[in-house]
């Protein structure tokens, strides 16, 4: 109930493309759904962040679609640049609680 | 700021002997979180602090680990006796739910990391 599962581990995108990676989760209490990048040698960051009221949040490229039936989310990179080149997580935690669980995060690469 | 700072960057010690990670969260954040990550179970969270008092410890993975938070700007996470499956990278994070924040839109500030490596 406290995991969220993570998909793909690795991705290799080309410039250009879009980049997709897919969380679920089981605990309907989990109310907040961040998603965090990370480059090698230093910790995450956070990158995007969406609530369940609402289905899509965007931000620049990044793009965050929810889907509460489901209970599934994903992440969405559009023109998606070496620059991106990274580890994503997603995590989710409760209102009331203050601690995030990730995902097991995905090795992105985007080739030139 | 200078963000959350944790020393040392690299530590490697024998088995057996103590090791003692060192964070200073960002000033005025009041949660602080210790987080172990390794390639096989990714980012794991260790044991967390509101306030200066742990809150839920349920993943210190046994009596070797203890972490403490004696003031607001100071945690440290102790193995004593270390072993080789400690080997991994520890992360200290720091957070606040302020009222400017909301009451769920808050982000976790992570350090650099403690790369440990037990021989």
């Amino acid at each position: 109930q406290q995991q969220v599962k993570q998909s793909p581990q690795s991705l290799i995108v080309q410039k250009g493309g879009i980049s997709i990676i897919n969380c679920a989760y089981e605990n309907t209490a989990f109310d907040y759904f961040p998603w965090y990048q990370q480059f090698p040698g230093k910790g995450p960051a956070l990158l995007i962040a969406i609530r369940p009221d609402v289905s899509e949040k965007k931000e620049g490229r990044f793009t965050i679609s929810f889907n509460k039936s489901a209970k599934q989310f994903s992440l969405h990179i559009m023109d998606s640049q070496p620059g991106d080149s990274a580890t994503y997580f997603c995590a989710a935690s409760r209102r009331n609680t203050d601690k995030l669980i990730f995902g097991t995060g995905t090795r992105l690469q985007v080739f030139p | 700021d200078a963000g959350v700072i944790q020393s040392p960057r690299h530590e490697v010690t024998e088995m057996g002997q103590e090791v003692t990670l060192r964070c200073k969260p960002i000033s005025g954040h009041d949660y602080l979180f210790w987080y172990r990550q390794t390639m096989m179970r990714g980012l794991e969270l260790l044991i967390y602090f509101n306030n200066n008092v742990p809150i839920d410890d349920s993943g210190m993975p046994e009596d070797r680990f203890s972490a403490k938070m004696p003031n607001a700007s100071f945690s440290t996470l102790k193995i004593q006796p270390s072993e080789p499956r400690d080997s991994a990278v520890y992360f200290c994070a720091s957070t606040t739910r302020g009222v400017r924040q909301g009451a769920w839109s808050y982000g976790y500030t992570f350090g650099s990391g403690t790369r440990l490596t037990v021989v």
